[in-house]
């Protein structure tokens, strides 16, 4: 498939080390943000989420940050696997019924042997 | 589990032809959203549908319509196509019913590749 990402920011790291995958958002009104996973030509994987009354939540092997003061979001991937490889999203949203996702760029995780 | 279903997964037209997109939510989910991908780009918002009726809208040109049908399926109906259009289509859905830990987390289904020639 069509490859996501051609110009997107590249982070390579080595099988085993930890990731950190950096985002800012820009509505200071947003109360819930969502990071994704997007393999090449496959659709948005949801990896964590969290909400702004929340500075930090942890899942399996990965962990997110959220810093309102300066909006920036990070997520933290331990012991980065080779399946880890793809561009992750950063997505924020004002909840609401029907309330749309707004995505910051994308950035391409590359995981090396 | 069921994920969100699309089709079809490619589709190819010609300048000025008309193209229908379907997207089949989760079970028991009752909103659908609809993004456009680019090359390179991050997903772009173009409508959301809760319980059949529009919720929001957002940079879907006047060419492109949708609806959501009585069995939360919804449809993407793109006329007058452009090559501008080419891009991957994705659909999401959430349940917004009030029930679940986190109702506004949106599942995405496989998108639809869209080649305008």
């Amino acid at each position: 498939g069509e490859s996501v990402g051609l110009h997107l920011p590249t982070l390579s790291v080595q099988e085993g080390d930890n990731s950190i995958i950096n985002c800012a958002y820009s509505n200071s009104a947003s109360d819930y943000f969502i990071w994704y996973k997007q393999e090449s030509g496959k659709g948005p994987q949801f990896i964590i989420d969290i909400r702004s009354n929340m500075d930090k939540r942890q899942g399996q092997r990965v962990t997110v940050l959220l810093n309102k003061t300066v909006k920036h979001l990070s997520l933290q991937i331990a012991a980065t696997q080779p399946g880890d490889s793809a561009v992750y999203f950063c997505a924020e949203i004002l909840t609401g019924t029907a309330s749309k996702l707004t995505f910051g760029t994308g950035t391409r995780l590359q995981v090396t042997l | 589990a069921a994920g969100v279903i699309q089709s079809p997964r490619h589709l190819i037209k010609e300048k000025r032809e008309t193209a229908t997109l379907k997207c089949y939510p989760i079970p028991r989910h009752d909103t659908v959203y609809w993004y456009q991908q680019g090359p390179g780009q991050d997903p772009q918002f173009l409508i959301s549908f809760y319980e059949k009726m529009q919720s929001d809208k957002g940079s879907i040109p006047d060419r492109f319509s949708a609806q959501q049908f009585s069995d939360y399926h919804s449809e993407l109906n793109m006329s007058s196509l452009e090559l501008g259009d080419s891009a991957l289509y994705f659909c999401a859905s959430s349940s917004n019913r009030g029930g679940g830990v986190n109702p506004d987390t949106q599942y995405f289904g496989p998108g639809t590749r869209l080649t305008v020639l």
